[in-house]
């Protein structure tokens, strides 16, 4: 299957500080990727809809200035959480489509954001 | 809105005893049904997508059917290893998006 990549996998943060956080599709190219929230023991939260070349769409309830999605090339989308505090702490996975048609989302490691 | 329940919430199993898990979704135009598998602290992995009502596929100890308002994934003989939470999802045609379940974790003991 295709390969999604996501770095770091793991980060601690101090309150206030940003964190930039990647996702690259290795062996395709995704003019769209998606950026989800899980919280533990929960499922997946679709955050936004990242589009290269254009705006991100963002789902209802998700604060756009607090997470920047910049989609600057068809193989990377990067999620920046600008001045995180604690209840910003979750998993944060990406995913991208190899063929939009299909619906069929192949998805990053993850990456855990821990803020003191 | 497109939703997906999916149940049981947990399930334990030994060894060699087969059962199956429930996906049950409404959506606006099937595009697509996702089943992922997922490993504590990892993002979900593939497993298979079915289209179609009647259409089945099958890997190793899994076998995933799909009807208009539901889907199976039937593990056979589980091992240990098959211990994981796995997510069902669905794509409308209306968009691009996946609408996930709440997963099932499934424990499978030695």
């Amino acid at each position: 299957g295709a390969v999604v990549s996501q770095h770091p996998s793991r980060v601690i943060c101090k309150s206030g500080t940003s964190v930039k956080i990647e996702c690259r599709s290795l062996d395709f190219q995704a003019t769209t990727m998606f950026w989800y929230r899980q919280f533990p023991k929960q499922s997946l939260m679709l955050m936004a809809t990242s589009n290269e070349g254009s705006k991100a769409t963002y789902e209802q309830g998700v604060e756009k200035d607090k997470f920047l999605i910049n989609h600057a090339s068809l193989t990377l989308s990067t999620l920046t959480v600008t001045s995180a505090h604690p209840e910003d702490s979750s998993f944060y996975i990406c995913s991208a489509a190899m063929d939009p048609n299909t619906g069929e989302l192949f998805f990053g490691e993850g990456s855990r954001l821990t803020v003191l | 809105e497109d939703q997906v329940t999916q149940s049981p919430e947990a399930l334990r199993l030994q060894e060699g005893e087969s059962s199956s898990l429930n996906c049950s979704y409404t959506v606006s135009g099937l595009r697509g049904l996702f089943w992922y598998r997922q490993d504590p602290g990892k993002g979900p992995e593939f497993l298979f997508t079915l289209y179609s009502a009647g259409e089945e596929k099958e890997k190793e100890r899994l076998k995933a059917t799909l009807t208009k308002k539901e889907s199976f994934l039937h593990i056979t003989a589980p091992k240990p290893e098959d211990s994981a939470t796995y997510l069902c999802a669905v794509c409308s045609n209306a968009g691009n998006m996946l609408t996930f379940g709440g997963g099932t974790r499934l424990m499978v003991k030695p």
